[in-house]
């Protein structure tokens, strides 16, 4: 079972849709959870992280965590054509005295116009 | 405030040689993660810095190293090259490694 999982998609929406994308890590300690958004040949741009269980809202994104479940997702409202892109999810945990960062292989998500 | 920056952009080596990636940190940040990513592997952690030490290492041989400098700075040297070294090598730095990363551009690597 890998460490972080994400469907790879790809995941097709119309633009000004609600885009779901969903990660499920497998270590019951993580403690903290970001999502990275990787356009095409650029690198990882952090847009949300997320330390509780519940929702997160920050504009159009809403970061929500399960740890019961052990899933975080992202939800994007009114998806727009340049929220094309690769989302990863990582997972954070404390591991003797420092942070063990995990990340997912990334969900490639297309708005459609 | 200035992002994380890496040098270079771009290289190209041959199999056997060896190679140095450069990577400054957002003022202020003292840790800096390296990350190995590939089409198949997706990203891969190399090694984190803090105040100068390797305080965490990931499943890479022995021929990745690295180094931070008093000023934060980090640099990352690949020896031996091989085919399979060919990837987008990403630095990321944290305020102190529990805090988000954020990540530069990128150094792309390739191997003849």
């Amino acid at each position: 079972q890998k460490e972080v999982e994400q469907n790879s998609g790809p995941l097709s929406v119309p633009e000004g849709a609600i885009a779901s994308l969903n990660c499920t890590y497998s270590d019951r300690g993580s403690q903290s959870f970001f999502w990275y958004r990787q356009y095409s040949g650029k690198s990882p741009e952090l847009i949300m992280f997320i330390y509780s269980n519940g929702d997160k809202e920050d504009g159009r994104f809403t970061a929500q965590l399960n740890k019961a479940s052990q899933y975080v997702s992202l939800l994007i409202r009114d998806s727009q054509p340049s929220d094309s892109a690769t989302y990863l999810c990582a997972v954070k945990r404390n591991s003797g005295g420092y942070q063990k960062v995990t990340f997912g292989t990334g969900t490639k998500l297309q708005v459609i116009p | 405030k200035a992002g994380v920056t890496q040098t270079p952009r771009y290289l190209i080596k041959t199999r056997g040689q060896q190679v140095t990636l450069s990577c400054s940190p957002i003022s202020g940040h003292r840790s800096v993660s390296w990350y190995q990513q590939t089409p198949g592997q997706g990203l891969q952690f190399l090694f984190e810095y803090f105040s100068e030490t390797q305080r965490n290492k990931g499943n890479f041989p022995g021929r990745f190293s690295g180094r931070q400098f008093s000023n934060s700075r980090s640099e990352m040297n690949v020896s031996t090259l091989e085919l399979g070294d060919s990837a987008l090598y990403l630095c990321a730095s944290s305020l102190d490694g529990f805090q988000p990363q954020h990540f530069g551009d990128g150094t792309r690597l390739s191997i003849l």
